[in-house]
């Protein structure tokens, strides 16, 4: 299974100024055929369930907003938002849909400073 | 608007079987396969396993971790999904997700349900 490992555990940011969550792969996601990287990322607010933000690394789901950025290739990845929002406080996970199990990172907890 | 809403969740012995049910709208449902997650209370996310729309014949694949006592089937008639647990252990304690996968790639969850809460006690 590849291992999905992410850093910080936990990040305190203030409202505003830009967040930073990284994500490593135990082995690379990019598919050498279509150059499409299988990773994924998702927000999960407290009592809720999580919800998709990124896919291929990079593209925004529908709806969105545009202060969400996916990067990175092979296996290394980031997602940023660049104006944190009170509304942002959640765990963010990644994923890997390059190979069965999908497996997720353990998880990133932001709160604001 | 894609709707995923789980049912059947609630309080049940060890050893017991639970059965939970998913009750989609908003998207053609034989377009797609789905998946069951779970999360124990301040954990992370666990996939149990998917299943296959008809057009790819289906059929089910399940994580090593539930093989043996969970099934997953789907009725494409009604739109539903269903999550068979037997002989359910305290660890098996979580919120159980139904969960839509994506048409763009295998594995990519865009829609998740709110979750129903099993307990095993």
């Amino acid at each position: 299974d590849i291992v999905m490992t992410q850093s910080p555990d936990s990040l305190a940011v203030s409202l505003g100024e830009r967040a930073t969550v990284n994500c490593k792969s135990s082995q690379s996601v990019l598919y050498s055929s279509n150059k499409k990287n299988y990773l994924a990322w998702y927000q999960q607010k407290p009592g809720q369930p999580p919800k998709l933000l990124i896919y291929w690394a990079s593209a925004r789901a529908s709806g969105v907003p545009d202060r969400f950025s996916g990067s990175g290739s092979g296996t290394d990845f980031t997602l940023t938002i660049s104006s944190l929002q009170a509304e942002d406080v959640a765990v963010y996970y990644c994923q890997q849909y390059y190979s069965r199990p999908p497996t997720f990172g353990q998880g990133t907890k932001l709160e604001i400073k | 608007e894609v709707q995923l809403v789980e049912s059947g969740g609630g309080l049940v012995q060890p050893g017991r079987s639970l059965r939970l049910s998913c009750t989609t709208s908003g998207f053609t449902f034989g377009d797609h396969a789905l998946s069951w997650f779970r999360q124990a209370p301040g954990k992370g996310l666990e996939c149990l396993g998917f299943i296959r729309s008809k057009i790819y014949g289906g059929t089910p694949e399940y994580a090593a971790s539930v093989k043996d006592r969970f099934t997953i089937s789907r009725d494409d008639s009604r739109s539903i999904a269903y999550l068979q647990m037997n002989s359910l252990k305290t660890e098996d304690t979580a919120v159980y997700y139904c969960v839509r996968v994506s048409s763009q790639a295998t594995d990519l969850f865009d829609s998740w349900g709110q979750g129903t809460l099993v307990t095993v006690s």
